[in-house]
């Protein structure tokens, strides 16, 4: 079946380090990629996705590269902000028809200090 | 409304009641979806609809829980029989169009906690 497996956390970094989430799936054919977010207090949003192989999913400064050879889609971010700390859920949806619901990983929790 | 709705935001019950969760989409979306997220844990699909439909409801975890969406807009999410293990974070979500790079809009969930 699909599974989607993400980085343990908590994370916590300084401001203006730089962020990798490490994001690796297992699926049939070719999903779509997604990297939903969770602030403090506030409900999943879509932070960026992928829908093709090599393509680069971008948004607030955060970048993730669907990489098929290595099925990975590692969440990167040059510069982190206090905002930026929140909960990353890496998620795909499958390729070919059947369920069209998404699989996400655990999450992981990001800590930005000042 | 601009998102999606979900009613109660909380609902706390006696283990063996009866619950339903509601859903109200975003209006004009024919797709909706129900997730139930577990403490430290990614939403787990349960079931999705195309309009009225039940598409697919493979991630339903047993015969106590059943949804509805009669009319292709507001849904509900029921459960008999309430046990312990399924307090819980119920989402919904919904999307203008099933396909690959269509986005899913969530709600703000309704917490279930069963005593």
């Amino acid at each position: 079946g699909n599974s989607v497996t993400q980085m343990e956390g908590p994370v916590t970094l300084s401001e203006e380090a730089f962020l990798t989430i490490n994001c690796t799936y297992t699926a049939t054919g070719y999903p779509s990629l997604f990297w939903y977010v969770q602030y403090p207090g506030e409900g999943l949003q879509l932070l960026l996705k992928a829908t093709k192989a090599d393509d680069k999913g971008s948004n607030k400064g955060f970048e993730a590269t669907y990489r098929k050879e290595t099925t990975s889609f590692h969440l990167e971010k040059g510069s982190v902000q206090v905002s930026d700390s929140a909960v990353y859920f890496c998620a795909l949806r499958p390729g070919q028809g059947g369920a069209d619901g998404l699989t996400f990983g655990k999450g992981t929790h990001l800590i930005i200090q000042p | 409304g601009a998102g999606v709705s979900q009613t109660p935001s909380n609902k706390v019950t006696e283990k063996g009641k009866y619950v339903e969760l509601r859903c109200d989409p975003i209006s004009g979306h024919t797709a909706l979806y129900w997730y139930r997220q577990s403490l430290g844990q990614g939403p787990e699909f349960l079931i999705y609809f195309q309009g009225t439909g039940a598409a697919d409801d493979s991630g339903l975890p047993n015969d106590r829980f059943f949804a509805v969406r009669p009319e292709g807009s507001v849904s509900t999410l029921k459960i008999q029989r309430t046990e312990r293990g399924d307090s819980a974070v119920y989402l919904c979500a919904s999307s203008l169009l099933v396909g690959q790079s269509n986005e899913q809009f969530f709600g703000p969930g309704t917490r279930l906690t069963v005593l």
